[in-house]
């Protein structure tokens, strides 16, 4: 256990609905990431906050994805009119300054 | 997209064997990190390089980093079956926040 923790652990849902992800970091953690990781490949970036500001997003973020960083602890992850190619696990990490970055156990999506 | 490379991609040994996985970038870096992971789990983070030191060691784990060659290796000394699991190098890039993963190592040990 990192002290990084994520809910749900899976989501399974149909093409079209909307999904949200929680991501809990480690308390004095200012810095938290998202990234998405499919079969067989390492994860890719989504995007960053450092506090409750979002500092900067990937192309990979469509505009159906949004994250947010209330009060600069949790963050949510809202991917909305889900698409097939949605799944994947979604990783969260966070970190104190420039060291290193500690993971949740993922939340494993499956779009039908 | 991906930084780097790790090769093999693939690398399947005998328990108490050493393994050793190596990783390619391409741009400047403050920091290497590797990291294990289970199939279906979280990324555990194992060891983190800085770009100016060469070597580091934690436990069974042997780590170089050859900036010049934009390089690092990953040594695994008298393997364990619980070993068994996919590694991935990540850098951690001068002035960039996010990490940039390879595609990763699959390792497996055999009893």
């Amino acid at each position: 256990d990192t002290g990084v923790s994520q809910d749900p652990r899976h989501k399974i849902t149909k093409r079209g609905q909307n999904v949200t992800f929680r991501c809990d970091p480690i308390s004095e953690h200012n810095r938290l990431y998202w990234y998405r990781q499919t079969l067989g490949q390492g994860p890719e970036f989504l995007t960053y906050f450092q506090n409750e500001a979002q500092l900067e997003k990937s192309r990979l973020l469509s505009d159906r994805f949004s994250a947010e960083r209330p009060k600069g602890s949790f963050s949510t992850l809202e991917i909305q009119r889900t698409e097939q190619g949605d799944s994947a696990m979604y990783l969260c990490a966070s970190r104190l300054t420039a060291n290193e970055q500690f993971f949740g156990p993922g939340t494993r999506l499956t779009v039908l | 997209s991906q930084q780097g490379e790790e090769d093999p991609q693939a690398l399947s040994i005998q328990e108490g064997e050493n393994a050793t996985m190596n990783c390619s970038y391409k741009t400047s870096i403050n920091n290497l990190q590797w990291y294990r992971q289970n199939s279906g789990r979280g990324l555990v983070h194992l060891i983190l390089i800085r770009s100016n030191e060469r070597e580091k060691h934690s436990g069974r784990l042997r780590v170089t980093l050859d900036t010049s060659k934009k390089s690092s290796s990953l040594l695994i000394t008298a393997s364990r079956a619980a070993d068994t699991a996919s590694y991935f190098c990540a850098t951690d890039g001068k002035g960039a926040q996010k990490l940039v993963f390879g595609q990763g190592t699959r390792l497996t040990i055999n009893p």
